[in-house]
């Protein structure tokens, strides 16, 4: 199957500051993907449909200025945790995929903030 | 919230005995796929059932859909210990972007040596 890789995997971070996370898709092109985030023992919730080109949708609830998302080319989106506060300290996944088949996941990143 | 419904919440089987999880959603689809997750790992692709197809078969797993019920069963069969993990199915509406999925609420499987 297609992959979709995620950097970094784990990350801390002190509060008040920004972190970057990437989401690749390494063997094929994606106008479209998208990113979760999962509190422990929860289920995935989605965030945002990260747009090649455009600006990404965010889902009710989400902060688009505290999670910035950009889709700069067909194999990259990356979202940016700004201004990180212990409460976003959750594990990220992004997804891509191509029409027709099922979604490809990164490995995910789990964020603390400290 | 548009989150679909999956029962049980957790489930705690022997080895060798089937585990049946279930599903229900909201609202019209184009497809319904099931992922596994171990703890505090990524998520792995199980099946993908398409709103036209009533029964799915890969290996030990078997998906049902029933479209006019708006829910979908996960049976494994034959159980082993490596299968404990939360399983997830996640729903890619009508309308919306490709794959565009939302996630169930999960279910913990647990499997006893």
């Amino acid at each position: 199957g297609a992959v979709v890789s995620q950097h970094p995997s784990r990350v801390i971070c002190k509060s008040g500051t920004s972190v970057k996370i990437e989401c690749r898709s390494l063997d094929f092109q994606a106008t479209t993907m998208f990113w979760y985030r999962q509190f422990p023992k929860k289920s995935l919730m989605l965030m945002a449909t990260s747009n090649e080109g455009s600006k990404a949708t965010y889902e009710q609830g989400v902060e688009k200025d505290k999670f910035l998302i950009n889709h700069a080319s067909l194999t990259l989106s990356t979202l940016t945790v700004t201004s990180a506060h212990p409460e976003d300290s959750s594990f990220y996944i992004c997804s891509a995929s191509i029409v027709n088949t099922e979604a490809f996941f990164g490995q995910g990143t789990r964020l603390t903030v400290v | 919230s548009q989150q679909g419904e999956e029962d049980p919440q957790a489930l705690s089987i022997q080895e060798g005995e089937n585990a049946t999880m279930n599903c229900s959603y909201k609202t019209s689809i184009n497809n319904l796929q099931w992922y596994r997750q171990n703890s505090g790992r990524g998520l792995v692709h199980l099946i993908l059932i398409r709103s036209n197809e009533r029964e799915k078969h890969s290996g030990r797993l078997r998906v049902t859909l029933d479209t006019s019920k708006k829910s979908s069963s996960l049976l494994i069969t034959a159980s082993r210990a490596a299968d404990t993990a939360s399983y997830f199915c996640a729903t890619d509406a009508i309308g919306g972007a490709t794959n565009k999925l939302i996630f169930g609420t999960g279910t913990l499987l647990a499997v006893q040596p």
